[in-house]
């Protein structure tokens, strides 16, 4: 059974990097039928999403988020990785990472989520 | 660009039948898949339709998705309701500019 695991520091200080690890255990993140994803809930919104990545290193990116988040893979630990740079309290949020399941359209854009890592919340606080 | 609108909160009785629909604000519901997830409070979204009406293994057949291009709507209809169904609901889109949207959720409460 594939489980998501997030890790990384709850506390952020304004303007600095945010930085967080998925590792993947239960299937590889090789797996050429996926994508692997980031999507972040700020305390009682909703869900946003932020990039992908294929495990050949090939990502895309939220428009809204883009200038500022930069994902990557370690298919070596089985993992991939979110640096969100420039920081500010409106980036406070559960942080969730998830597999990326491609559609039928076959589009790279396409697809859901599924599964979902249990979420780590990150707080941006001086 | 193009946004999903939901219903803020629905709410029905236990054993009755609810629909939250999902309103693509531009280009057509029907261009690219919608999906739809549950949350339930303190926990992970999880998938209960996608590819616009399939059910992933493991969830009732209670659980039925569809979409309605006159509208430009998807709808996410839950059948003999029951309290553990009571959860916040989101639809999840995509396309080639914006690439993966979500709705603004909906709270569902079964009373």
């Amino acid at each position: 059974q594939l489980q998501l695991q997030e890790s990384g520091p709850g506390l952020v200080k304004p303007s600095e990097t945010l930085s967080l690890t998925c590792t993947v255990s239960g299937g590889s993140i090789s797996s050429s039928s996926y994508y692997w994803g980031w999507i972040r809930q700020p305390p009682g919104k909703g869900l946003e999403w932020i990039g992908s990545i294929y495990y050949s290193g090939s990502t895309y990116y939220n428009p809204s988020l883009k200038s500022r988040v930069t994902i990557s893979v370690d298919t070596s630990k089985n993992q991939f990785s979110l640096k969100l740079s420039s920081v500010t309290a409106a980036d406070t949020a559960v942080y969730y990472c998830a597999r990326h399941i491609l559609d039928s359209s076959g589009y790279y854009y396409s697809g859901w989520f599924d599964p979902w890592g249990q979420g780590t919340l990150v707080t941006v606080s001086s | 660009n193009f946004m999903l609108t939901q219903p803020h909160s629905v709410s029905e009785s236990p054993g009755k039948t609810v629909t939250i629909s999902c309103t693509r604000s531009s280009g057509s519901i029907a261009s690219n898949y919608v999906q739809w997830y549950q949350q339930r409070p303190g926990s992970a979204p999880t998938t209960v339709i996608y590819e616009d009406n399939q059910r992933p293994s493991g969830v009732p057949d209670r659980f039925s998705g569809s979409i309605d291009s006159s509208s430009n709507s998807a709808s996410l209809t839950i059948s003999g309701l029951k309290t553990e169904d009571e959860a916040d609901y989101y639809c999840q889109s995509y396309d080639s500019s914006n690439h993966q949207v979500f709705g603004g959720g909906t709270k569902l409460t079964v009373l």
